[in-house]
């Protein structure tokens, strides 16, 4: 059964703590995203990967920090850097980097920091 | 800069009727336009892609492009309760990094009615 799964669901932490999010798929895709989401808001982009080992920064990396080391993960670190990290935060996957290719979205994590 | 217009609405329609969705771009460049399916607390959900000028439909559902004009629109016959939720725009844009990703439209609410 392909997909993306996320891991957890809900998250809370408390300020000044770094915390890691998990993205993990099976579609055998080359590109992964991780978006940020607030309340009546679009998706916005935090980094994407085309490749193994090679990542880059998207609208808003600021704060935050993510590894590539295995195609299948995308892992994604909220640093206390990161000024207001309480959002839904979605992970997604194409089959490759072209403006051709569809993303598909795992079920999101909610992150809370208080 | 890039940018995806949606109205908020929300857009309320009663069953049986055809909802319609609107979505405007900046890219001239833009080849590629998604529509995705978002319900509340959930992921997006991707409904339609469309490439071309012209319609595209997909049982109930019917994408319409046009480049010309820079709007891409989808349509909902038959509108269901079940239909109700945030309906996201996507669209394939050049950013300032010369690069092309996904911009997001912040999503139209739509309200079916029994």
């Amino acid at each position: 059964d392909g997909g993306i799964t996320q891991s957890p669901k809900y998250l809370f932490r408390k300020e000044g703590q770094n915390v890691t999010l998990s993205c993990e798929q099976n579609l055998n895709h080359d590109a992964m995203y991780w978006y940020r989401q607030d309340p009546g808001q679009g998706l916005r982009l935090i980094y994407y990967s085309q490749i193994v080992n090679d990542f880059q920064k998207g609208d808003i990396a600021e704060g935050y920090s993510v590894s590539r080391e295995k195609k299948e993960s995308f892992p994604l670190t909220v640093t206390s850097a990161q000024k207001n990290p309480t959002a839904f935060y979605l992970c997604a996957s194409s089959r490759g980097p072209g403006q051709s290719h569809e993303q598909y979205f795992g079920p999101g994590t909610r992150l809370t920091v208080t | 800069q890039k940018e995806v217009e949606q109205n908020s609405g929300p857009l309320s329609v009663p069953e049986g009727a055809i909802a319609s969705l609107n979505c405007t771009y900046s890219d001239r460049g833009s080849q590629s336009f998604f529509w995705y399916r978002q319900y509340s607390g959930k992921s997006p959900e991707l409904i339609m892609s469309i490439y071309s000028n012209g319609d595209k439909e997909d049982g109930r559902f019917t994408a319409q492009l046009n480049k010309a004009s820079q709007y891409v629109s989808l349509l909902i016959r038959d509108s269901q309760p079940s239909d109700s939720a945030t309906y996201l725009c996507a669209v394939n844009e050049r950013w300032d990094t010369g690069r092309r990703a996904l911009t997001f439209g912040s999503g139209t609410r739509l309200q079916v009615q029994p």
